[in-house]
């Protein structure tokens, strides 16, 4: 079965610090798919990344990065240089089926990232 | 604009009444998913559908049903055997079958007991 842990319940920074999300999950298909969500207070899930298990590039898209590393099993999010807007609940979420009638998106718990001004 | 559209923001259900919760798409998006959302927990999958006429449990089913009838829509029945209805619901929709397709969400549903 495949699981995703995120450990940090909640997260608090100053503005313009550094922040890294951590996103550890376990699956047993050697294809799978990653995908980071921000959900602002609104409450709707705002789509951010979505890796294959086969791309370990680290991908960057302004001040969003993130790392995904097979070897641990993980796939962080570092936002830099911070800003309130951040501020929001991340979810890291695991797809392994690519066999039609069998896809689920598994979520963590999520991180709650407090931006303080 | 294209997107997900869910009525109402917010909706109140009395004891053993069932409540009806709208989801829309206009991204000609094939399959359609409900989540559920419970303070401090990630979403939890309840039904979703690949195409018309056609669903499948997810993991918490139990005391809910769905229906689609058309592409587009995929309306979520919270009936009265749900004993614990109170919770944020999640609608999305992705543009084919697989676990390879971006899921996009709608803005959400909160139901509340009275």
């Amino acid at each position: 079965a495949q699981k995703v842990t995120q450990a940090q319940t909640e997260i608090s920074v100053v503005e313009k610090e550094d922040v890294t999300l951590d996103c550890v999950y376990e699956t047993r298909d050697t294809t799978y798919y990653l995908f980071w969500y921000k959900q602002p207070p609104s409450g709707e899930l705002v789509f951010l990344i979505r890796r294959n298990s086969f791309d370990e590039q680290n991908e960057i898209s302004g001040r969003y990065s993130w790392n995904f590393q097979k070897s641990t099993s993980s796939f962080n999010f570092t936002i830099t240089a911070s800003q309130v807007v951040d501020s929001a609940v991340y979810f890291c979420a695991l797809s392994e089926a690519l066999v039609f009638g069998n896809e689920k998106l598994t979520f963590g718990t999520g991180t709650r990232l407090t931006i303080i001004p | 604009d294209g997107g997900i559209t869910q009525s109402p923001k917010y909706l109140f259900r009395k004891e053993g009444q069932n409540v009806t919760l709208s989801c829309e798409q206009n991204l000609n998006h094939d399959a359609m998913y409900w989540y559920r959302q419970d303070p401090g927990q990630g979403l939890r999958l309840i039904y979703y559908s690949q195409i018309v006429n056609d669903f499948q449990k997810g993991d918490i089913a139990e005391g809910y049903s769905v229906s689609r009838e058309k592409k587009e829509s995929f309306p979520l029945t919270v009936t009265s055997a749900q004993k614990n209805p109170t919770a944020f619901y999640l609608c999305a929709s992705s543009m084919g079958r697989g676990g390879a397709e971006t899921q996009y969400f709608g803005p959400g549903t909160r139901l509340l007991v009275l």
